[in-house]
């Protein structure tokens, strides 16, 4: 079975900072890795993916993330904070191999990024 | 926009109604999904649809009726729900349809309420 634990269901950070929204997984062998963005009112919008290669993975809006595959883990980061970053975002899991259809997804963290 | 819409965008619906929700995508994918989100809970996987086949059904109820007529069309049939069935219901595509490391793109949602 794969999981997903999003440690903090809320993080608040002020405009001009840098952010890091944690992610933490389980999955049998190797995994692939997202991060989504939902805003108010609307679906989830596919922010950035790891599947292999370089741990630091960069994606939209000047996001990127870090694959620790001894820590598990798949921490979202952006180095300034913008308001309109605030938002909820979505970490998820899917395991490797043919079939594999269930993109496992954390319960979101509620970002707030204060002016 | 994700290239995939959603209609309706809200819904009331009563307990004896039947109603349908229609997803499209425009993206050329040939893997659909439903999800429910509902409050405090991670995001539910409900049907995969790949090359207009059903793949997957995650243990839901009857009263949810899938159906594929085409690679770029899902509709989720909906008939004597319950009030805890008040969600919303997201549908997203994929590029491959066997799973794999492919993003998937989600619609805005439809904003199910049943009285």
């Amino acid at each position: 079975a794969q999981s997903v634990a999003q440690p903090e269901d809320q993080v608040n950070v002020a405009e001009g900072n840098p952010l890091t929204v944690k992610c933490t997984y389980s999955v049998s062998g190797n995994p692939y890795l997202f991060w989504y963005v939902q805003y108010p009112n609307r679906g989830l919008q596919f922010l950035l993916k790891y599947i292999t290669g370089d741990n630091l993975v960069k994606g939209s809006y000047g996001f990127e993330a870090e694959f620790n595959k001894s820590q598990t883990s798949f921490h979202l980061k952006k180095p300034s904070a913008l308001v309109s970053d605030s938002a909820l975002y979505f970490c998820a899991v899917r395991g490797p191999g043919a079939g594999s259809y269930q993109l496992t997804f954390g319960k979101g963290t509620k970002l707030s990024v204060i002016p | 926009e994700t290239g995939v819409t959603q209609t309706p965008r809200h819904l009331v619906m009563g307990m004896t109604n039947k109603k349908s929700l229609k997803c499209e995508q425009h993206l050329g994918h040939n893997a659909m999904y439903w999800y429910k989100q509902s409050a405090k809970k991670p995001l539910e996987l409900m049907f995969v649809y790949s090359l207009e086949e059903r793949v997957e059904n995650n243990s839901v109820p009857s009263r949810f009726s899938p159906e594929c007529p085409n690679s770029s069309h899902l509709f989720l049939h909906l008939h004597t729900l319950q009030p805890e069935d008040s969600a919303l219901y997201l549908c997203a595509s994929s590029q491959d349809p066997s799973g794999g490391p492919y993003e998937q793109y989600f619609g805005p949602g439809t904003r199910l309420t049943v009285t």
